[in-house]
């Protein structure tokens, strides 16, 4: 069974512009949730989505946003890019709502210059 | 408020040695712990999980205890190798099912060296 995917790996973007990520969760899992690390601050959650609907937000500004598509692959966007933005954005995908276990995509790492 | 701390925040340690890794948790109720293994530039790993009735759990060289009345978890990782060197992150699950009853601490990276 292939794992959670994400893509691209790697970004550089500039201040201003704006940015989407693409998570594909593993086969037959419903559960994407999107989470911002960066060195000091640990994992950050970032919002959770299943069977297309935002269920759970954290506490990020509106410039960040997601959807979830009928295949469960997720898209996140970041709009007006500011330096701070830049971290490792990880996915992570669970079998259902209630499955404890998130397995995680290798991440993408976001450089805002 | 639910927290999650860790400690040490970093170590380092020689190959062979034991260490042992410390997760103090505020979570309420409290359904579940887990210790993830991230390595650098990749997604963490789950390693353990361990529920309330729960004391110990070992997973190869890496055993995990949990104390659900102090709140405390520890990592502990025997006869260590360099491919030890990795982030380990406590993940605390309250009860509920959305992954915002996820509380994760901020880790602590281990560095082994020969």
């Amino acid at each position: 069974k292939a794992g959670v995917t994400q893509t691209p790996r790697y970004l550089i973007k500039t201040r201003g512009q704006q940015v989407t990520l693409s998570c594909s969760p593993i086969s037959g899992h419903r559960s994407v949730s999107w989470y911002q690390q960066t060195p000091g601050q640990g994992l950050q959650f970032l919002f959770e989505y299943f069977s297309e609907t935002q269920r759970n937000k954290g506490n990020f500004p509106g410039r960040f946003s997601g959807r979830q598509f009928s295949n469960s692959r997720s898209e996140m966007n970041v709009s007006t890019l500011e330096l701070g933005d830049s971290a490792l954005y990880l996915c992570a995908s669970r079998p259902s709502a209630g499955g404890t276990e998130a397995f995680f995509g290798q991440g993408t790492r976001l450089t805002v210059v | 408020k639910n927290q999650v701390e860790q400690s040490p925040q970093s170590l380092i340690i020689l190959e062979g040695k034991n260490c042992t890794l410390q997760c103090n948790y505020t979570v309420s109720p409290f359904s579940n712990l887990r210790w993830y293994k991230q390595d650098t530039g990749r997604g963490p790993v789950s390693l353990t999980i361990m529920t309330f009735s729960e004391n110990t759990k070992s997973n190869g060289r890496y055993t995990a205890t949990l104390d659900a009345d102090t709140k405390q978890s520890s990592l502990h990782i025997t006869a260590s190798q360099l491919s030890d060197s990795a982030s380990y992150i406590c993940v605390v699950s309250e009860f509920g099912t959305g992954a915002n009853n996820l509380f994760f601490g901020t880790g602590t990276r281990l560095t082994v060296i020969p």
